[in-house]
């Protein structure tokens, strides 16, 4: 899987929208870019996926850039529990790699 | 619909006992992952099964790690011999699968081994 490059740390106000980089330059073209957080050494919890276009779901929206070497994932408006790391991660879905590869993610702190 | 399950959430070892780790996927999921996390590190892949196979085990430590899938039950992951070094959080996920295509895995709150 295509290695990613994430900030340590950011911190966003309260009731502000978060927006989280990862940079995936190498990644292929049948890799999905997966996000997924962890609060406070609970399990991994799913945000969302996409390929190329942008996505949206109930907890956040994804944006990949045309080239697909970067994407942004945006919180729309942040909450004190929005507080975690979240992770970034390139995954062929198509008879691939099953493994999810975790990073050291981004520490993303909410400021009340 | 529950989610995935598992148990014990804590486990406390003396060094040299056996460490039983069991993890009920989502309803539906017949794929099984384990993954390990030391303290202050991000998640490392262990093992991945299917109902009653091993697919793909490059994650696991080559001495008393094992793990199994069976056709009926949980799966459990089983660490002999406990030494201080597996004191960690250990997380299953499950996904399920469509012909080729990889669904999305899905985590469980973990088991936290502390060996003595």
């Amino acid at each position: 899987d295509a290695k990613t490059t994430q900030p340590p740390s950011m911190d966003c106000a309260e009731g502000r929208a978060a927006n989280l980089p990862c940079n995936h330059s190498t990644i292929s073209g049948n890799e999905y870019v997966y996000w997924y957080r962890q609060i406070h050494s609970q399990g991994p919890q799913y945000i969302i996926h996409g390929l190329k276009n942008n996505e949206t779901n109930e907890m956040a929206s994804l944006i990949i850039t045309e080239d697909r070497k970067s994407s942004t994932l945006i919180l729309p408006h942040a909450t004190l529990r929005d507080t975690a790391v979240y992770y970034c991660i390139v995954r062929a879905v198509m008879g691939g790699n099953e493994k999810l590869t975790f990073g050291t993610g981004t520490r993303l702190t909410i400021i009340p | 619909n529950a989610g995935v399950m598992q148990n014990p959430r804590h486990l406390v070892r003396r060094r040299g006992q056996e460490a039983r780790l069991r993890c009920s996927p989502m309803k539906g999921h017949s794929h099984v992952y384990w993954y390990r996390q030391l303290p202050e590190e991000g998640l490392k892949f262990m093992v991945y099964l299917q109902k009653e196979n091993i697919i793909d085990e490059s994650g696991m430590p080559k001495e008393r790690f094992s793990a199994e899938f069976p056709k009926e039950g949980p799966s459990i992951l089983r660490i002999q011999q406990v030494v201080r070094g597996d004191s960690a959080a250990y997380f299953c996920a499950s996904s399920a699968k469509h012909g080729q295509s990889q669904e999305t895995q899905y985590f469980g709150p973990g088991t936290r081994l502390l060996v003595l």
